[in-house]
């Protein structure tokens, strides 16, 4: 079956530690979004990647990283510099020709932080 | 101001009511528009897109109006089972803006 995984669904962070939340898609699909939910709140989108090779900030950016070798994965790691990374990270992908970008999403990573 | 803005909540309505949220959106070029329902920390569901000329599924309509930067959602006969976050989304030339989302509790 087609679909995104999020892996861990748990992580927890030390103090100055990095981390690195995997997503990976075999939707073929070509644009991934990393989005931050902070209880209570809406999704906010770290970074997004419309093609392989290329990604955009999003409004809150600092303190984070991604990369996308390859069009099914988009990994995000949360750097020492993001002080307050305890959050639900949620990710997602969509083909903007197909699907009326409808946005297809992983189950979520809970970060905490020790 | 908020690239995208949605009403504050929580709504708490009694079964059968109709609801009605808002949501409105900064930039004038924004391409396309969603409505998507979360529970409870789980992953958000697209639960319809917003065509410029309107378009309902079910108990659901929504609205889109360019000239004003909103779009809404209209819910008629509310079941418990209505009960989630509803979030808008804003499509600005690739990048998906959510709002912050509404709460809606529906009561026996």
């Amino acid at each position: 079956d087609g679909g995104i995984t999020q892996s861990p669904k748990y992580l927890f962070r030390k103090e100055g530690q990095n981390v690195t939340l995997s997503c990976e898609q075999n939707l073929n699909h070509d644009a991934m979004y990393w989005y931050r939910q902070d209880p209570g709140q809406g999704l906010r989108l770290i970074y997004y990647s419309q093609i392989v090779n290329d990604f955009q900030k999003g409004d809150i950016a600092e303190g984070y990283s991604v990369s996308r070798e390859k069009k099914e994965s988009f990994p995000l790691t949360v750097t020492s510099a993001q002080k307050n990374p305890t959050a639900f990270y949620l990710c997602a992908s969509t083909n903007p020709a197909f699907d009326n970008e409808k946005l297809f999403f992983g189950s979520g990573t809970q970060l905490s932080v020790l | 101001r908020k690239e995208v803005e949605q009403d504050p909540g929580p709504f708490n309505v009694p079964e059968g009511a109709t609801v009605a949220f808002n949501c409105t959106y900064s930039n004038s070029a924004s391409q396309s528009f969603f409505w998507y329902r979360q529970d409870c920390r789980k992953e958000p569901k697209l639960l319809m897109s917003v065509y410029s000329s309107g378009n309902e599924d079910g108990r659901f309509t929504a609205q889109l109006n360019r000239a004003s930067q909103y779009i809404s959602l209209l819910i008629r006969d509310s079941k418990l089972s209505d009960s989630a976050t509803y979030l808008c989304v804003v499509n600005q030339g690739g990048k998906l803006i959510f709002g912050q989302g509404t709460e809606l509790s529906v009561k026996p």
